[in-house]
């Protein structure tokens, strides 16, 4: 079964310091790959994806996330994380099969950022 | 991207009642979707929404528990019929403009069923 995998419901990290939410996925072929983040009621908002080439992508308010095709992996990173980069993040998968746009999601992570 | 919103934004109602929530677009669209999510869980597709037909329903939704109309290429409705205390969780529209590859979301409609 194809599925996305945040192994961290929560990561916490001190403002200023580097940050690193998780994901792996189990989608054969080439799929492509999303990130997206919710704030406190409010939508879920587009960060960055990943469809071909350089496997480092950089997407909204400085985020960028590193494709990792042996591993299978998409992690989403920032060099210097600030307190209102909290909220929910959320990685996603669109299986090249399918014949439409169908995105699966992960569990979610939730980042806090400390002062 | 364009520019989606939902009505209402929240809304509490009673076991046995029926809701329906609204997604506007401000541009024609390619493709729309509604998903679900749970208090405390991940998104789960519904359904997509097709122009002037049907919709096609992810396994686990029926027509008869949330029948969902778009009419245009720009709007789309949800109905959550019969609801029960279990619907209670928030309900996004997604959008794909032209030939892109990315969804986008609105800001969701928060349901909570007594």
């Amino acid at each position: 079964a194809q599925s996305v995998a945040q192994p961290e419901d929560q990561v916490n990290v001190a403002e200023g310091n580097p940050l690193t939410v998780k994901c792996t996925y189990s989608v054969s072929g080439n799929p492509y790959l999303f990130w997206y983040v919710q704030y406190p009621n409010r939508g879920l908002q587009f960060l960055l994806k990943y469809i071909t080439g350089d496997n480092l992508v950089k997407g909204s308010y400085g985020f960028e996330a590193e494709f990792n095709k042996s591993q299978t992996s998409f992690h989403l990173k920032k060099p210097s994380a600030l307190v209102s980069d909290s909220a929910l993040y959320f990685c996603a998968v669109r299986p090249l099969s399918g014949g439409y746009n169908k995105l699966i999601f992960g569990a979610g992570t939730r980042l806090a950022v400390h002062p | 991207s364009a520019v989606i919103s939902q009505k209402p934004s929240r809304d509490i109602c009673q076991r046995g009642t029926s809701l329906t929530i609204q997604c506007q677009v401000d541009s024609q669209v390619t493709m729309m979707f509604w998903y679900r999510q749970q208090p405390g869980q991940s998104l789960t597709l519904i359904a997509t929404a097709n122009q002037g037909s049907e919709a096609t329903y992810e396994s686990g939704f029926v027509i008869d528990k949330f029948p969902i109309s778009r009419p245009n290429l720009t709007f789309s409705t949800l109905t959550v019929s019969n609801m029960s205390p279990e619907d209670s969780s928030i309900y996004l529209c997604s959008v794909v403009t032209g030939g892109a590859d990315t969804q986008y979301f609105g800001p969701g409609t928060r349901l909570t069923v007594l």
